[in-house]
């Protein structure tokens, strides 16, 4: 399974926009990339995903970098709601998480 | 009622005891699978089904076991429970496709 990369923590105060970066340099063709979100105590919750072309949906945007080795998950408006573990992840006929990227956003 | 359900939610068992986690979920799509989660860390698969005939060992399936009862139930066993099994389990369903998981709230599990 393909690995990617995403940096531990990051901070964002609220209401402003929040830009997760995650590096998938060994992505296939065929990857999807997903993002998930983890708040604390809750089980993993879908945010968004794409295959090559930015995606938005009322949660999130989705940039796809042209070679596909890199994307960033955008929240527009950081709300303190928004506080929680990032995962991206390539799914190919299941996902397998990595660490994610904690983000604490501050009021 | 949720769309992926998971019971019991919390149990504190017995080392060497054998407990089941029960999986149910109304999204009518084939696909489930079993994942725990330890404390600070992210999640790992223990084992995934794609049907009902159907059953794969996930990253770490060793000292667990499932069964698919029905497309709507997956169930996770413990044969011989102990105490680094402790963690926190999830289950989840997908359907065919790129299209996203939905997840239940877990069961914290904690052996003895």
């Amino acid at each position: 399974d393909a690995k990617t990369t995403q940096p531990n923590s990051m901070e964002s105060n609220e209401e402003e926009p929040v830009h997760l970066p995650c590096n998938h340099s060994t992505i296939s063709g065929t990857d999807y990339i997903h993002w998930y979100r983890q708040l604390p105590s809750q089980g993993p919750e879908y945010v968004i995903h794409g295959l090559t072309s930015n995606v938005n949906n009322r949660m999130a945007s989705l940039a796809i970098a042209e070679d596909r080795k890199s994307s960033t998950l955008i929240l527009h408006r950081a709300t303190l709601r928004d506080a929680a573990v990032y995962y991206c992840i390539l799914r190919t006929d299941k996902l397998i998480f990595g660490t994610g990227t904690r983000l604490q956003v501050f009021p | 009622d949720a769309d992926v359900t998971q019971t019991p939610r919390n149990r504190i068992t017995k080392t060497g005891k054998r407990i089941m986690l029960e999986c149910s979920q109304t999204k009518g799509h084939d696909r489930m699978y079993w994942y725990r989660q330890d404390p600070g860390l992210g999640l790992r698969l223990i084992y995934y089904s794609f049907d009902v005939k159907d059953i794969n060992k996930g990253e770490i399936s060793d000292g667990y076991s499932v069964s698919r009862q029905a497309q709507a139930k997956f169930s996770l066993s413990l044969e011989s429970a102990i105490p680094n099994q402790t963690a926190l389990y999830f289950c989840a369903t997908s359907d065919f496709g790129p299209t996203g998981y939905t997840f239940g709230s877990g069961t914290r599990l904690t052996v003895v």
